[in-house]
């Protein structure tokens, strides 16, 4: 079965600096690589995906990712953040031809002013 | 731009009552998921629907939860009788026939007391 790890709780960043939020995975067979935000009461936004082809994703928000296979790695970047980016990051995982999704615990960012 | 529907928003019950929680997907999808969010993790998915038949279900504690999707569009979630390690937010997600990406409603947070 597939399943997702995102190493931190919580990543702190100053406003303008790069930010990068961390996810590994792990499946059998090609991955479908997802990030979503949420934000306080509110339900998952879908920022980004790789299914296949060029291994940076670019998504909503100036926020990017890099699918690297041989890292098992998805990380999210963006290279300015901004104090409104503060909110919960999901990493999730499926394969192909199995509806079967598994998020990630979350990290929580925070960029300060 | 559509969105998936959840009603209520906000539910507060006590143990041993019974509570309903009700989606509505983005029109034309026919992947309706429903997954159970506890504070400081990720989704868990409970059901997934394809129209109106029951595609997985092996999370869903049958016992105490049951799902319904009569017509192929809107679902309902029910919980009878609640349990105080029920509280937690419950989301509804859903994809076309051929898409990968799950699009979440702003979910429902229940608490039992």
């Amino acid at each position: 079965a597939q399943s997702v790890a995102q190493p931190e709780d919580q990543v702190n960043v100053a406003e303008g600096n790069p930010l990068t939020v961390k996810c590994t995975y792990s499946v059998s067979g090609n991955p479908y690589l997802f990030w979503y935000v949420q934000y306080p009461n509110r339900g998952l936004q879908f920022l980004l995906k790789y299914i296949t082809g060029d291994n940076l994703v670019k998504g909503s928000y100036g926020f990017e990712a890099e699918f690297n296979k041989s890292q098992t790695s998805f990380h999210l970047k963006k290279p300015s953040a901004l104090v409104s980016d503060s909110a919960l990051y999901f990493c999730a995982v499926r394969v192909h031809n199995n509806n079967d999704m598994r998020f990630g615990a979350g990290t929580r960012l925070t960029v300060k002013p | 731009e559509a969105e998936v529907a959840q009603s209520p928003r906000y539910k507060i019950t006590e143990k041993s009552q019974a509570v309903a929680f009700w989606c509505d997907p983005i029109s034309g999808h026919a992947t309706l998921y429903w997954y159970r969010q506890i504070l400081g993790q990720g989704p868990e998915l409970l059901v997934q629907f394809q129209d109106e038949s029951v595609v997985d279900d092996s999370q869903l504690p049958k016992d105490r939860f049951s799902a319904e999707r009569l017509k192929g569009v809107d679902s309902t979630l029910k919980i009878q009788p609640a349990e105080l390690g029920d509280s937690a937010m419950y989301l509804c997600a859903s994809t076309p026939g051929d898409e990968e990406t799950q699009y979440f409603g702003p979910g429902t947070r229940l608490l039992v007391l």
